[in-house]
């Protein structure tokens, strides 16, 4: 079986401060992970994966991924977060053609 | 291009109800997928279709049925509504159902059913 989990419902940040949201995954085999926005009354829309390689993964709108094999995390950050982050993100793993497994998403705060 | 499609986008049903989610999309993608959202549990496939002419049960395919038209247009159709249907429904698709590729989702379809 595969899984994702986001420990934390939310999370609250200042603007221009550093932000992470988590995510731990649990899954035989090597992984395949996934980090998607959601904006209001929208679809989600990807920013990254993680495939093989380098652990630190770079995507869109500034944010990047630090894959850590050892804590099962894929880690979701930004150095500086702007009012415009926020959002509702999600975690997502493949193991198996067809098959994504998502988080139940961490709803991102970024207060002026 | 307008990527993925889903018409329509509010629909309130009575219990017993029948109606059909529509989904289109213009990346000439091979695989098609619907989810169904609800609050604090992600999205869950409902059904998949890996390739036109296929289709094969998600995670909750109960109460729900698919038909993969052609290449471009997957449809999701309820045909009892119940009330623990109601839901947003995302219709995706990527080129290939293949575990390193990203999907591509419409903007949702938010469905009560009373």
């Amino acid at each position: 079986a595969q899984s994702v989990a986001q420990p934390e419902d939310q999370v609250n940040v200042a603007e221009g401060n550093p932000l992470t949201v988590k995510c731990t995954y649990s899954v035989s085999g090597n992984p395949y992970l996934f980090w998607y926005v959601q904006y209001p009354n929208r679809g989600l829309q990807f920013l990254l994966k993680y495939i093989t390689g380098d652990n630190l993964v770079k995507g869109s709108y500034g944010f990047e991924a630090e894959f850590n094999k050892s804590q099962t995390s894929f880690h979701l950050k930004k150095p500086s977060a702007l009012v415009s982050d926020s959002a509702l993100y999600f975690c997502a793993v493949s193991r198996y053609p067809n098959d994504m497994r998502f988080g139940a998403g961490t709803r991102l705060t970024v207060k002026p | 291009n307008a990527g993925v499609t889903q018409t329509p986008k509010f629909q309130v049903l009575k219990t017993g109800q029948s109606m059909t989610l529509q989904c289109a999309q213009d990346m000439n993608h091979n695989s098609m997928y619907w989810y169904r959202q609800d609050p604090g549990m992600g999205l869950r496939l409902i059904y998949y279709s890996a390739s036109e002419g296929t289709t094969d049960k998600g995670e909750v395919p109960n109460g729900y049925n698919v038909s993969r038209l052609n290449k471009r247009e997957f449809s999701l159709r309820l045909e009892s509504a119940a009330p623990s249907q109601t839901s947003v429904y995302f219709c995706a698709s990527t080129l290939a159902g293949e575990v390193y590729n990203e999907q591509f989702f419409g903007p949702g379809t938010r469905l009560t059913v009373l």
